[in-house]
């Protein structure tokens, strides 16, 4: 069974300061992770995928595997990243595509 | 690209009425998931179409069922609605690249049901 977790509901943070999201997940196999991002107003976007090793509005996020967790973190926040922050898995135990979203962190970004 | 399209945007039904929601995925994208996103439960995932085909299911009961086209276009319904079904209704697309498969979701449909 898939299943993600995301342990902080509410994350506030001054401007300028570090950010971390955190994410942990149970899977059997190999996962592909993925952070979406939902601004107010606004539809569900993606944000960053694991497997792209990229790096998103200065967010990056690393698959560690060992301690089965994909936090998001981000060096400086700026106001503009409060937002609504979903971590999701995609496994690959059955074809086809489905994910599993954690409950979801809503991160304010103070002035 | 359109992004995802989906219509209605917001719907209000009774108990027990039925409700058939759309979705439109990106050109080119065969597959479409659905998922339910309450302040409760969150975002759970409920079926996936692929090629006019079912090919996966969440834990929903069988009030709540879909169809794909062969356009690619999506439809769900939900019938003898309950007031546990207030929800939004996201429909994503899915873009296969490179070995992974990306979700991209439309604004959603917001059903309230009195």
């Amino acid at each position: 069974a898939q299943r993600v977790t995301q342990p902080e509901k509410l994350l506030s943070v001054f401007k300028g300061a570090p950010v971390e999201l955190k994410c942990n997940y149970s899977y059997s196999g190999s996962p592909e992770l993925f952070w979406y991002v939902q601004y107010s107003r606004q539809r569900l976007q993606l944000l960053l995928r694991h497997i792209s090793r990229e790096s998103i509005k200065g967010f990056t996020a690393d698959l560690n595997k060992g301690e089965t967790s994909f936090h998001l973190k981000k060096p400086f926040a700026q106001e503009e990243d409060s937002a609504m922050y979903y971590c999701a898995l995609s496994g690959f135990e059955a074809a086809g595509n489905k994910l599993t979203f954690g409950g979801g962190t809503r991160v304010l970004v103070k002035p | 690209k359109a992004g995802v399209t989906q219509t209605p945007r917001y719907l209000i039904k009774t108990r027990g009425q039925q409700v058939t929601l759309s979705c439109s995925p990106i050109s080119g994208h065969r597959s479409v998931s659905w998922y339910q996103q309450t302040p409760g439960q969150g975002l759970q995932f409920l079926f996936e179409y692929f090629s006019e085909t079912q090919r996966n299911k969440g834990n929903f009961p069988g009030r709540f069922s879909g169809r794909q086209f062969s356009n690619s276009r999506s439809e769900m319904n939900v019938s003898t609605l309950e007031l546990g079904d207030s929800a939004l209704y996201l429909c994503a697309s899915v873009r296969s690249d490179l070995g992974t498969d990306t979700q991209y979701f439309g604004p959603g449909t917001r059903l309230t049901v009195l």
